[in-house]
């Protein structure tokens, strides 16, 4: 069965950091772009960055460019998100997501089950 | 940078259709994919390509664009497919993904 599996949510103070890691399963992780998404609580869905199957090309949203880094490990199989300086803003429910290639461009076709990133002092 | 609106909410009776819309300035050439995202849950996708349904999805989904609107439509609605709905295009001028706000679909 495919699967993402995310982890290293939890509570930090403003301008704390965390790092989330996804674990994939059942596919051949090196062979998909990924991105994380993230959900403010009682909000839509927010793309926060993404990394080619190679990881030599990134992106970031504005609202995270600078604080935020993505990076993969296609050896170990895992997906990371580095988040430093978090605000409030910042507190969601992340998940880790697979894009497959549609026609014109990407959808995504796999979905963790989120771990939520709570910022507060 | 590009936007998609969606309105925030649509009720439905059981059996009925509802139809679940998208709007974005020329949205009819670009590829939009529609999320269901059932409570506490992660979105699934539902249809992609605009009306292409992934394995699984039933066949009562099904997917229209053109002009400024795309369009979500749920046939013989059932208690199951009270959720939160979100469109998905790519912004070409300015490479990254954009969401709609989501539309809850409440079935009465």
């Amino acid at each position: 069965e495919e699967q993402l599996v995310e982890s290293g949510g939890g509570l930090v103070h403003p301008g704390g950091s965390l790092r989330l890691a996804c674990d994939p399963s059942g596919f051949i992780f090196s062979r998909y772009t990924m991105y994380w998404v993230r959900q403010a609580p009682g909000k839509g869905l927010e793309w926060v960055s993404s990394i080619i199957e190679s990881g030599r090309t990134v992106s970031y949203a504005d609202s995270v460019e600078g604080r935020f880094t993505i990076s993969r490990d296609n050896a170990k199989n895992s997906l990371y998100l580095q988040m430093n300086t978090l605000g409030v803003e910042d507190t969601a429910i992340y998940y880790c997501v697979r894009a497959k290639s549609g026609d014109l461009d990407y959808y995504f076709d796999l979905w963790g089950r989120g771990t939520l990133v709570t910022v507060s002092s | 940078s590009y936007a998609l609106t969606q309105a925030p909410s649509v009720s439905v009776a059981p059996g009925q259709t509802a139809r679940i819309t998208c709007g974005g300035i020329n949205i009819g050439g670009k590829s939009v994919h529609w999320y269901q995202q059932r409570p506490g849950q992660a979105p699934v996708v539902v249809v992609y390509d605009d009306s292409d349904r992934p394995s699984g999805i039933p066949e009562r989904f099904s997917g229209s664009n053109s002009g400024n609107t795309a369009a979500l439509t749920i046939s013989r609605v059932e208690a199951g497919d009270e959720a939160d709905y979100y469109c998905q295009v790519w912004d070409s001028n300015n490479p990254r993904v954009v969401f709609g706000g989501g539309t809850k679909l409440t079935v009465l």
